[in-house]
């Protein structure tokens, strides 16, 4: 069964600090994970995909993850933050042949000038 | 958005009436998917189609039938709204192999009233 956990439903941080939103997933096989971004009315974006290859993953406005086994975790991360990040983001599980992916509940983050 | 576009964007109908809203595709992709998204839960998953006149349910399908006559275009009816389908529903495309992204639609908020 594969599920995912979104620790914290809010995430609020100044501008230029580093930001942090955290994701434990459950699989019984090796899974692809994924971060969506989400701004208001609109759809999801991707920011980045681990799948099996290098365990830390970057992917697009500076954001990067790093897939961690032992602790069942693909926390997502950003140096500094800026105002265009305040978003709502998605930890997302799948695995190959799967039909569907597996949200989490969301991480609003919001990012104080 | 990756060539996929949702019909109507907002919608509000009365309890016991047909709805039915409409995603349209670009890119030829085999698959297709329905979501809702509702506070609390991420998204999860309607319906989906891997074909023209192939669907199958997803874990949310009471309530809900859909239809594929065209590769590019996949329908989502209630056929009697009930208040309980209030909601934002997405549209996704893409491939059935667990690790490529899907990609969203905009999305549709519907209101029940």
């Amino acid at each position: 069964a594969q599920s995912v956990t979104q620790l914290d439903s809010h995430v609020s941080v100044s501008e230029g600090t580093p930001v942090l939103l955290r994701c434990n997933y459950s699989s019984s096989y090796s899974p692809s994970l994924f971060w969506y971004v989400q701004h208001p009315n609109k759809g999801l974006q991707l920011l980045l995909k681990y799948t099996s290859a290098a365990t830390l993953v970057k992917g697009i406005n500076g954001f990067e993850a790093e897939f961690k086994k032992s602790e069942t975790s693909f926390h997502l991360t950003k140096p500094s933050a800026h105002m265009s990040d305040a978003a709502e983001y998605f930890c997302v599980v799948s695995q190959t042949g799967a039909n569907n992916l597996f949200f989490g509940t969301g991480t609003r983050l919001t990012v104080i000038p | 958005d990756a060539g996929i576009t949702q019909s109507p964007r907002h919608k509000v109908t009365e309890t016991g009436t047909p709805v039915t809203l409409r995603c349209h595709q670009t890119e030829n992709h085999r698959y297709m998917y329905w979501y809702r998204q509702d506070p609390g839960h991420g998204l999860r998953l309607i319906h989906y189609s891997y074909g023209v006149k192939d669907t199958d349910k997803g874990e949310v399908s009471d309530g809900y039938s859909v239809s594929r006559s065209k590769t590019e275009d996949f329908l989502l009816t209630l056929e009697s709204a009930t208040s309980s389908q209030t909601s934002v529903y997405f549209c996704a495309i893409g491939n059935r192999d667990g690790y490529s992204p899907l990609h969203f639609g905009n999305g549709t908020r519907l209101t029940v009233t």
